[in-house]
C-alpha cells in the first residue's frame, strides 16, 4: 500500500514568488494534515481537514497562506507570496480518523532565497 | 511557551545498552501521548504511544513509561541497535473533538557501536 505521498520533494524559489505542495494522503484517510517543521524544532500544524472541510485552521497565517482539499482526497498547500522566514519542511500526514495513527510523509523543503 | 519539553537535543548510547529518552509536559489536560521517530529526509513514523489512564506501555523493545503526577514521560529502549539512530519526538494531545498534537524539539539519538 502506498503510504503519503507528497511533491515536490525540494524547492528553491525567490522571495515574494508564489509556491504551491501537494499531498496525496493514503487511501481511506479522512483525515490530512499539513505541518509546519523548522530546524531543530518539532512539527507545528498548519491546518487540518476531516474530508474536505477544514476544521482547525487557526494556526494557519491566513494572509499568505492557503490550503484546499478537493473531494476530500488530495491537498494542496499554497503560500503567496513567499518570504525568506518561510523556508522549512512543511509535512503531510494522513489518519483514518481523527486521533488515530499519523502517516507522514517525506515532506517538501522549502528555501526562500 | 513549550508545553511539550525535549530537555536533551542529543543522546549518545553504546550499542547493547539502555536508551532512555525523557520528555516532560505542562498541559495537565493532556491525556494521551505518542513517540515518533524520524530519520534524515524522511516523515516522521508512528512508533509507540500511551493513554493517561496506563502508567506504562510496552512494544517489543520499546517501553514507554508516564509519571503523570511529575508531568512526565520516557521512551526506554532495550537493547539499542545502529537502527534506532533517529531524531525521536514526544507528542501529546488533548483529545477531545479538539484534537491536536502537540509536539516537543526532538531528542537526536545516536547508537556507537
Amino acid at each position: 500500500e502506498a503510504g503519503v505521498v507528497q511533491s515536490p520533494r525540494y524547492k528553491i524559489i525567490e522571495k515574494k514568488q508564489p509556491v504551491a505542495f501537494w499531498c496525496n494522503p493514503i487511501s481511506g484517510h479522512n483525515t490530512l494534515y499539513w505541518y509546519l517543521q523548522n530546524l531543530g524544532q518539532g512539527p507545528e500544524l498548519l491546518i487540518r481537514y476531516e474530508n474536505e472541510e477544514a476544521v482547525d485552521d487557526s494556526q494557519l497565517p491566513k494572509d499568505r497562506f492557503s490550503a484546499e482539499r478537493l473531494k476530500g482526497v488530495d491537498s494542496t498547500l499554497k503560500i503567496q507570496p513567499a518570504e525568506l522566514g518561510d523556508s522549512a519542511v512543511y509535512l503531510c500526514a494522513s489518519s483514518l480518523e481523527v486521533g488515530s495513527e499519523a502517516f507522514f510523509g517525506q515532506g517538501t523543503r522549502l528555501t526562500v532565497v | 511557551d513549550q508545553q511539550v519539553k525535549q530537555n536533551s537535543p542529543s543522546l549518545s548510547v553504546q550499542e547493547g545498552r539502555i536508551s532512555i529518552l525523557n520528555c516532560d509536559y505542562t498541559n495537565s489536560m493532556f491525556d494521551y501521548f505518542l513517540w515518533y521517530k524520524k530519520y534524515p529526509a524522511e516523515g516522521p513514523t508512528f512508533l509507540i504511544s500511551i493513554s493517561s489512564i496506563k502508567d506504562k506501555n510496552e512494544d517489543g523493545r520499546f517501553t514507554v513509561f508516564l509519571n503523570k503526577s511529575a508531568k512526565h514521560l520516557s521512551l526506554h529502549i532495550v537493547p539499542s541497535q545502529p537502527g534506532d539512530s533517529a531524531v525521536y519526538f514526544c507528542a501529546a494531545s488533548a483529545g477531545g473533538s479538539n484534537y491536536q498534537l502537540i509536539w516537543g524539539a526532538g531528542t537526536k539519538l545516536i547508537i556507537k557501536p
